[in-house]
């Protein structure tokens, strides 16, 4: 089976541009979350999309948004772009309907905001 | 909010069990506890979950204390590459994952 893929790996933006991160699902999930991880802490639930919606989120800001693909791929897209968004950004698929499904994570993308 | 408290780093030596406490106090019936570690410039991987009684797979086992509002993850025999931030976290109702700080578990050989 494949597992979650994300790209790019890096990425380095200056302050107030606009970023895409990708996601690929592993096969047979239905549902993707996504989350920001700090330096030193853990990740913070950002906003989670079954059947091409959004299901739930974080205490982020409208300028996070995302969207899901009937694929179930997935894109989260970050607008003016701050220093503190500096940060590693996980994809984690699981199934929903299973009520305790395990996620399973990419490796994530380092952004790096100037 | 995680709404789960762990220490913040344990050690242990190589070959010997490991014994990662989690406090849950205000988990409700419903909330399955989650495990999971994250290993350095990689994202987490799953552990162990569990609702009331008490769990084992491959990896580790998970021991959920009587009244569910704590809970220990346990390495049978710890080895270099299980040095990690271990993570433990209620699972609610909406299927949404809340992270906290995790323990750094350092391995000593």
């Amino acid at each position: 089976e494949t597992g979650v893929t994300q790209s790019p790996t890096h990425l380095i933006k200056t302050r107030g541009q606009q970023v895409t991160l990708r996601c690929s699902s592993q096969s047979g999930h239905n549902t993707v979350s996504w989350y920001q991880q700090a330096l030193g802490q853990g990740p913070q639930f950002i906003f989670q999309y079954y059947r091409e919606e959004e299901n739930g989120r974080g205490n982020f800001p409208p300028r996070f948004s995302g969207l899901q693909f009937p694929n179930y791929s997935s894109e989260l897209n970050v607008n003016a772009l701050e220093l503190d968004d500096s940060a590693l950004y996980l994809c984690a698929s699981s199934l929903k309907g299973s009520y305790n499904s395990p996620l399973h994570f990419g490796n994530g993308t380092r952004l790096t905001v100037t | 909010d995680a709404k789960t408290t762990q220490p913040n780093s344990m050690e242990s030596n190589e070959e010997e069990p490991v014994h990662l406490p989690c406090n849950h106090s205000t988990i409700s019936g419903t909330d399955y506890i989650h495990w999971y570690r994250q290993l350095p410039s990689q994202g987490p991987e799953y552990v162990i979950h569990g609702l009331t009684s008490n769990v084992n797979n491959r990896m580790a086992s998970l021991a959920i204390a009587e009244d569910r509002k704590s809970s220990t993850l346990i390495l049978h025999r710890a080895t270099l590459r299980d040095a990690a931030v271990y993570y433990c976290i209620r699972l609610n109702t909406g299927n949404q994952f809340y992270f906290g700080t995790g323990t750094s578990l350092t391995v000593i050989p």
